[in-house]
């Protein structure tokens, strides 16, 4: 089973900071997605990248997946509170079974 | 209008009771998933649907039996319920059924066992 670890655990910032959150594995993903999860919801899926050095911005939140396709890491610019939140790197080791990483629990504080 | 819904939202029961807990998805989907979510937060599969057909059962107790009526429905039913179920279970869905489906969540039943 692929093991995704995440760091930073916990993530406690001021609002306006940058951060960056990492997912590594010891093995090659197929492919990787990004979710956020809020309080008392499910995840929400945010981005998935494919090819190994792709780079995808969805606004404020710049998702980089790593050259040998065995890391990625969300880079925040100027957090907000709205950011607050568990995020979760997710990828797939087989038919249909997602594997989620171990998660960094982001606070941003106004 | 509500992707995939979950019911109950909160669950409080006794050891060794039997619990149902239902997820509905009018998404077209047809893969659905049940997760367990535990008190660190790491999201961990537990079965996989497609097409009403079992396709993943990770190491869950047997206590545990998924069932889908149909493509829009998975329901979850646990028997002789033990303090390590209590988490939160998820369900979901997608569309795709290869590679890293995009996967809708349902809002989570908090289920407490005491």
């Amino acid at each position: 089973t692929q093991l995704l670890e995440q760091s930073p655990q916990f993530l406690s910032i001021q609002e306006g900071e940058n951060l960056t959150v990492y997912c590594n594995s010891s093995s090659v993903f197929s492919s990787l997605q990004w979710y956020r999860q809020e309080p008392g919801e499910g995840p929400v899926l945010l981005v998935t990248v494919v090819t190994g050095g792709e780079v995808k911005k969805l606004k404020r939140l710049t998702f980089q997946f790593g050259d040998a396709r065995k890391d990625s890491s969300l880079h925040i610019t100027a957090a907000q509170p709205g950011d607050t939140g568990l995020y979760l790197c997710a990828s797939s080791g087989g038919y249909q079974k997602v594997t989620f990483g171990t998660g960094t629990k982001l606070q941003v504080i106004p | 209008d509500t992707a995939v819904s979950q019911t109950p939202k909160y669950l409080v029961t006794q050891m060794g009771n039997d619990k149902s807990i239902k997820c509905e998805q009018n998404l077209g989907h047809d893969t659905m998933y049940w997760y367990k979510q535990d008190s660190k937060k790491f999201l961990k599969i537990m079965f996989s649907y497609n097409n009403k057909e079992l396709i993943i059962n990770e190491t869950v107790p047997n206590r545990f039996s998924p069932k889908s009526p149909d493509k829009a429905h998975l329901n979850l039913h646990i028997n002789s319920l033990e303090l390590g179920d209590s988490a939160v279970y998820f369900c979901a869905s997608s569309r795709r059924t290869g590679g890293n489906p995009e996967q809708y969540f349902g809002p989570g039943t908090r289920l407490t066992v005491t």
